[in-house]
């Protein structure tokens, strides 16, 4: 069966420090996969998708960047953190009919 | 803009009772429209899925609707229990890439 892990469920990070936030898929073959970040009260908001090794796009401006180095692996990286950057970040994977999502790391830039 | 639209934005509903929300989209064509329900803190969980040629889905209490003519859906929720107070998102899935729109959400509080 389909799995997709994500990891860490929390983090607390000073401003100005590195970020990485890494979400694996298990039980399927190149899938589509996202990053979503969700503000307090607020909708879903699609950062980056990916529909192949080495293949992101960006769907809004902004400090962070995310790379996918295999197949069922993808990364959400920023160089250095903002009070903005705080959310929920979600990451997920799609496949024709399926699509399943991690369970979200509540990132709190200090 | 935003692909999804979704209705009301929120809502309280005393629990057992009846409730109906809305999705429109603009997405053309599509692949499928879905509904998730999620819980505060957590990720969606997906309730129903339709493709263009489905008309209606239901799961348990939940009965999701569409009308790919006027690219309307609507997830009912029937005899609300307290446990269905979550937010419920629409997202629909282009048909050539598969990316993913969402809906905002709807937040749905409901109450003893």
């Amino acid at each position: 069966s389909q799995t997709i892990h994500q990891w860490p469920a929390t983090l607390v990070q000073p401003v100005g420090s590195p970020l990485s936030l890494e979400c694996t898929v298990e039980g399927t073959s190149n899938p589509n996969l996202y990053w979503y970040r969700q503000a307090a009260g607020r909708g879903l908001q699609l950062l980056f998708y990916s529909v192949g090794i080495g293949q992101i796009s960006s769907e809004v401006p902004q400090n962070l960047s995310a790379s996918r180095p295999q197949d069922r692996q993808f990364i959400l990286s920023s160089k250095k953190l903002l009070l903005s950057d705080s959310g929920f970040y979600l990451c997920a994977w799609s496949l024709v009919t399926e699509a399943f999502f991690g369970q979200g790391t509540r990132l709190t830039v200090v | 803009k935003n692909q999804v639209e979704q209705s009301p934005q929120s809502l309280i509903i005393l629990e057992g009772k009846n409730c109906t929300l809305q999705c429109n989209y603009t997405v053309s064509p599509f692949s499928n429209l879905r509904w998730y329900k999620q819980d505060t803190g957590r990720g969606p969980v997906s309730l129903t899925i339709m493709t263009f040629s489905e008309n209606t889905k239901s799961n348990g209490r939940y009965t999701a609707t569409l009308d790919a003519d006027t690219k309307q859906s609507s997830l009912h929720i029937t005899a609300s229990q307290l446990s269905d107070s979550a937010s419920y998102i629409c997202v629909v899935s282009h048909i050539n890439d598969y990316k993913l729109s969402f809906g905002a959400g709807t937040t749905v509080t409901v109450r003893a």
